[in-house]
């Protein structure tokens, strides 16, 4: 079974600060997914990557395969970003999901 | 808005009883995953369908059962409903198996 760990747990910022959230797991893996939920419930998938490096708008995520680990970064950060950010990888044996615990952001004005 | 839909948004039952939540893939969307998060436990797979058939499990209980019809809708059926069954449960879709998955907005379930 893939373990998943997030850090930090918690993270709290000011408006413009740049972000990263850090992610390993335990297994080799085909793809990681990085989620964003927002205080609704929602859950909106940010990026599926495989190696490298992948942009959207002002999220990075990039993926180191040989290390097992993952960052998401957030540059120029506002507050619309406060989210509870989840790393998940696909279990093993199963093609389901298994999720890291998230990172609860809070980006201050 | 990620094209999956999941009905109801909402639902409030009692102990013992049995419910059906709904769950339309994206369009052309082939495969359907069921997800519960709760507050101890976090967000866990349950199970997924490809195309009709069953193709994995998780943590699925035995008094949880899915199944996904003909037009690629699926339906989790959660019976003899217990106090810790309370939580949201999440339905995605991908067009393949292990490409990217949506997710829908979840129905918040509250057993009393």
């Amino acid at each position: 079974k893939n373990e998943v760990e997030q850090s930090p747990q918690n993270l709290t910022a000011q408006e413009g600060e740049f972000i990263t959230i850090n992610c390993s797991y335990s297994v080799g893996i085909s793809a990681l997914h990085w989620l964003q939920q927002h205080p609704g419930g929602g859950i909106v998938s940010l990026f599926m990557l495989s190696s490298g490096k992948k942009k959207h708008g002002r999220l990075i995520a990039t993926i180191n395969i040989q290390e097992k680990h993952s960052s998401l970064h957030i540059t120029a950060s506002h507050p619309r970003d406060s989210a509870v950010y989840i790393c998940a990888v696909p279990g093993g044996g199963a093609d389901g999901l298994t999720f890291g615990k998230g990172t609860h952001l809070i980006i201050q004005p | 808005d990620s094209g999956v839909t999941q009905t109801p948004k909402h639902l409030i039952t009692a102990t013992g009883q049995r419910v059906t939540l709904r769950c339309s893939p994206r369009s052309g969307d082939l495969s359907v995953y069921w997800y519960q998060q709760s507050l101890d436990q976090g967000l866990q797979f349950l199970i997924q369908y490809y195309n009709g058939e069953e193709r994995a499990k998780g943590n699925i209980l035995e008094r949880f059962s899915a199944q996904q019809f003909p037009d690629l809708h699926s339906e989790l059926n959660l019976s003899s409903l217990e106090l810790g069954d309370s939580a949201l449960y999440f339905c995605a879709s991908s067009h393949f198996e292990r490409t990217e998955a949506f997710f829908g907005q979840g129905t918040r379930l509250t057993v009393v």
